[in-house]
């Protein structure tokens, strides 16, 4: 069975803390992983990683991808309260379904 | 502009009492899902449907049924809503080319009486 797996589930952290959320996967026919954050509301799309090793970066957030030992990382650089939020992280197959892991709820103090 | 757009986004029903949530999407992608996700939890995929195939998880429960009349609108039907029912409904859409992304809606909460 397809699975995803987050670490930490949770997490505080004071503003200006660098933050390493963790993401490992087991997917059939795996594709890309992908990167959410969510606030009160829907998930909003951050990252998608196809191809190991390849560093994606965005602002103060970056992203990687071990295709062999099927994890992935999100750093999040001085952190601000707005960063404050549950980081889900997606499998996606070949088949177009998306396995969500459980998140990490992500608390920023001031 | 809205891309993926959900109704309603509140929606009260009673024990047993049929509801139905609507999703529609200007973006014209081929794949739409339907998520469940309940109080700090992951969203569950229910079933998602690729142009017109319908792919159903096999742990969706019979009481949730969907419909895609056509490319932009996605519904999904709750027989007989129970408490364990109420939840944030997610409509997500996803090109079958071009980037891997994921398109949510806001999201419709559904409270069970």
């Amino acid at each position: 069975e397809d699975k995803v797996v987050q670490s930490p589930l949770s997490l505080v952290v004071h503003e200006g803390d660098t933050v390493t959320l963790n993401c490992s996967y087991e997917v059939t026919n795996f594709r890309s992983l992908l990167w959410y954050k969510q606030e009160k509301k829907a998930p909003t799309f951050l990252f998608m990683l196809t191809s190991s090793g390849i560093e994606k970066k965005s602002g103060r957030l970056s992203s990687i991808l071990d295709k062999k030992e099927l994890f992935s990382i999100l750093n999040i650089t001085a952190t601000q309260t707005g960063d404050s939020a549950v980081y889900l992280c997606a499998g996606l197959n070949y088949g177009q379904n998306f396995v969500f892991g459980p998140g990490t709820r992500l608390s920023v103090l001031p | 502009d809205a891309m993926v757009i959900q109704n309603p986004r509140y929606q009260v029903t009673q024990f047993g009492k049929p509801v139905t949530l609507s999703c529609s999407q200007t973006l014209n992608h081929n794949v739409m899902y339907w998520y469940q996700q309940k109080s700090s939890q992951a969203p569950k995929l229910l079933f998602h449907y690729y142009d017109k195939d319908f792919n159903n998880e096999a742990d969706t429960p019979d009481n949730f049924q969907s419909r895609r009349p056509n490319t932009s609108f996605c519904f999904l039907d709750i027989r007989s809503p129970g408490l364990g029912d109420a939840a944030m409904y997610l409509c997500a859409t996803s090109p079958t080319s071009g980037p891997d992304t994921q398109y949510f809606g806001p999201g419709t909460r559904l409270t069970v009486l």
